[in-house]
């Protein structure tokens, strides 16, 4: 599964967009990209995925690029319980069988009043 | 609510001792995921089951030990623990064993060997 790179925090004001970048430069044609995001200490969520069209779903929107080596997570209207750690993740439909979750140290999001 | 039931939300031990996390998948879910999450490791894997049978491990010690049931309910067994063994362990399900299966992820146990 390709590596991921996401900033380690960033900051939004309440209704306002957020957009949260992750860079996926080894990513390869076959691996899709995941956000999840995990509130405070509780369960990862599932978000949204996609393989190179633009996806939009009721929480968010991913917009990956072209040539697929990057990706944005855009949560139209942030609020207070947005806040939490986003997690960017590219796997394969085909690694080997395993559908195990790689996670990194995901982006810390503080949507603030 | 993803649907996934994980008991219980706290519990407390002592090195040494025994422990078992129990994990219930959504509705109609045939696969089971145990991953650990503590401070310094963030998100870890540790093991897969599907329909009943171990389909992959991950960086799971020799300490634990897993298994799936009938009714598809899961176990996480935890022995001789250590106080490195805090921390908390999430349960996730998915419909299938495959790749592209969306996990929905339990609320955790919060484990603390004292």
């Amino acid at each position: 599964d390709a590596k991921t790179t996401q900033p380690t925090s960033m900051d939004c004001a309440e209704g306002r967009a957020a957009n949260l970048p992750c860079n996926h430069s080894t990513i390869s044609g076959n691996e899709y990209v995941y956000w999840y995001r995990q509130i405070h200490s509780q369960g990862p969520q599932y978000i949204i995925h996609g393989l190179k069209n633009n996806e939009t779903n009721e929480m968010a929107s991913l917009i990956i690029t072209e040539d697929r080596k990057s990706s944005t997570l855009i949560l139209p209207h942030a609020t207070l319980r947005d806040t939490a750690v986003y997690y960017c993740i590219v796997r394969g439909f085909f690694s080997g069988g395993y559908n195990k979750l790689i996670f990194g140290a995901g982006t810390r999001l503080a949507v603030h009043p | 609510d993803s649907g996934v039931t994980q008991t219980p939300k706290h519990l407390i031990t002592a090195t040494g001792q025994r422990v078992t996390l129990r994990c219930s998948p959504r509705s109609g879910d045939l696969s089971v995921y145990w991953y650990q999450q503590s401070l310094d490791q963030g998100l870890q894997f540790l093991i897969q089951y599907y329909n009943g049978e171990e389909r992959a491990k991950g960086n799971i010690l020799e300490r634990f030990s897993a298994q799936q049931f009938p009714d598809l309910h899961s176990e996480l067994n935890l022995s001789s623990l250590e106080l490195g063994d805090s921390a908390l362990y999430f349960c996730a399900s998915s419909v299938g064993p495959s790749e592209g299966d969306i996990q929905y992820f339990g609320a955790g146990t919060r484990l603390s060997v004292l």
